[in-house]
């Protein structure tokens, strides 16, 4: 079946532009996590969606960023004013409650300049 | 001290060979783990997930699961080019829902 699907695959944006990105779950998963990734660091851990529960925002690193679920579909971030520290690749994962097996998608790179 | 901790790396290993990727967690009640392949330029993939002490075996790769040393590890047989790659150790603990990654290991394979 379809994996997780995410878009753009590139963004390349001005400083102080706001951007939002998207995300397809795997049918059928009810659980949708955002991280972000910079160049050659690990996962940072952004949001948690599972179902119609309140969202996990722990990870978000401002106010400046926020996401959103329609039910357990898609997702978008978005991230407003972006700074150059928020150049990294965003990524998109999805998995059913039962496993807690993460399948992520192929990210989407995301530079400011 | 992080929840989650691999060696960095890298680690070369000769083709043919067994590549050995160690992970330890903080958290003693943790529930599962997971390995994900990383490529250079990619998203993790996931290799293999382990619930219970023991090994757990997916054609070249064993998962082996010691809760009470709060340790995993993955084992590659017969090591070929192709798995060279960041892999990354992933712990769900106890009533949680969210993973905890490692920083992953780099591994390269010499042929």
């Amino acid at each position: 079946g379809a994996g997780v699907s995410q878009s753009p695959s590139n963004k390349v944006t001005e400083k102080g532009k706001d951007v939002e990105l998207r995300c397809d779950p795997i049918s059928g998963h009810t659980a949708l996590y955002w991280y972000r990734q910079r160049l050659g660091q690990g996962l940072e851990f952004l949001i948690y969606f599972q179902g119609n529960s309140a969202p996990d925002k722990s990870g978000l690193p401002s106010d400046r960023f926020s996401a959103e679920r329609t039910g357990e579909s898609v997702s978008t971030l978005t991230i407003q004013r972006t700074q150059q520290e928020d150049s990294a690749v965003y990524l998109c994962a999805s998995s059913l409650m039962s496993s807690f097996e993460q399948y992520f998608g192929p990210g989407t790179r995301l530079t400011v300049t | 001290q992080k929840e989650v901790e691999q060696n960095s790396g890298p680690l070369s290993v000769p083709e043919g060979a067994i590549a050995s990727l160690n992970c330890t967690y903080s958290d003693r009640v943790s529930q599962s783990f997971f390995w994900y392949r990383q490529y250079s330029g990619k998203s993790p993939e996931l290799i293999m997930s382990i619930y219970s002490n023991g090994d757990k075996e997916d054609g070249r790769f064993t998962a082996q699961l010691n809760k009470a040393s709060q340790y995993v590890s993955l084992l590659i047989r017969d090591s070929q080019p192709s798995d060279s790659a960041t892999y990354l150790c992933a712990v769900r603990g106890f009533g949680n829902e969210k993973l905890t990654f490692g920083t992953g290991t780099r591994l390269t394979i010499i042929p």
